[in-house]
């Protein structure tokens, strides 16, 4: 398979625990996207990178959140101290030219 | 960012014609228009993009007037496979490049038997 692969599919964890989701985008794509979806409701942007560097982060990506991509292949998206509104699908997509974007599965979380 | 508004949902028999409109009076010169689908469970797929007039491939086709303020997604002959969400993003070009898209909260399409 050499589509967007996101690990791991669901993540179940107790509120104030830290998480740790991984993307590998397909090869060769410099772009590299990371959305949160809610039930009901379309991605929302978190952060984008091109290649190693992260060019844009959305007001929606607070402090606990980080994300890198070391060598600019895969990313992790990490979520310190969870919270229960941090409960959602974390979509990650990667694309080479500026227009089309392909996502992966996802990473269900579900903080209790 | 361009706003997009379209129907929340929309019900069709198999067999049918479905053409879903979306509205984006804001739309920006370098902005080109993009539609994706998503099933349950899934990342969206993309389906279709365009910048003016028509586009077709062998899924759908895209309809766009000349001042761009609106386009049509048309899907001939749904099948119950097709029930899904569909978006119609706008999307920006920033400078340096890139482009970050705007997801609204999409149309559900439900294919009916």
């Amino acid at each position: 398979d050499t589509g967007v692969s996101q690990n791991p599919r669901h993540k179940i964890t107790k509120r104030g625990q830290n998480v740790t989701f991984r993307c590998d985008p397909i090869s060769e794509h410099n772009r590299l996207y990371w959305y949160r979806q809610t039930l009901g409701q379309g991605p929302e942007f978190l952060t984008y990178f091109q290649n190693e560097a992260q060019l844009e982060k959305s007001r929606l990506l607070s402090d606990r959140f980080s994300a890198e991509r070391p060598k600019g292949s895969f990313s992790t998206l990490e979520i310190q101290r969870t919270e229960q509104g941090d409960s959602a699908m974390y979509l990650c997509a990667s694309s080479l030219t500026e227009n089309i974007q392909y996502f992966g599965a996802g990473t269900r979380l579900s903080v209790l | 960012l361009a706003k997009t508004t379209q129907p929340i949902s929309m019900d069709s028999y198999e067999g049918q014609e479905v053409n879903i409109t979306c509205s984006h009076n804001n739309i920006a010169t370098n902005d080109y228009i993009t539609w994706y689908q998503q099933f349950p469970s899934q990342g969206p797929r993309f389906i279709i993009q365009g910048y003016k007039t028509k586009v077709t491939n062998e899924v759908a086709s895209l309809f766009i007037p000349a001042d761009r303020k609106s386009s049509t997604l048309s899907l001939p002959r749904v099948s119950l496979s097709d029930t899904a969400v569909y978006y119609c993003l706008v999307g920006d070009v920033i400078s340096g490049g890139y482009q970050k898209v705007t997801f609204g909260t999409g149309t559900k399409l439900q294919v009916i038997p």
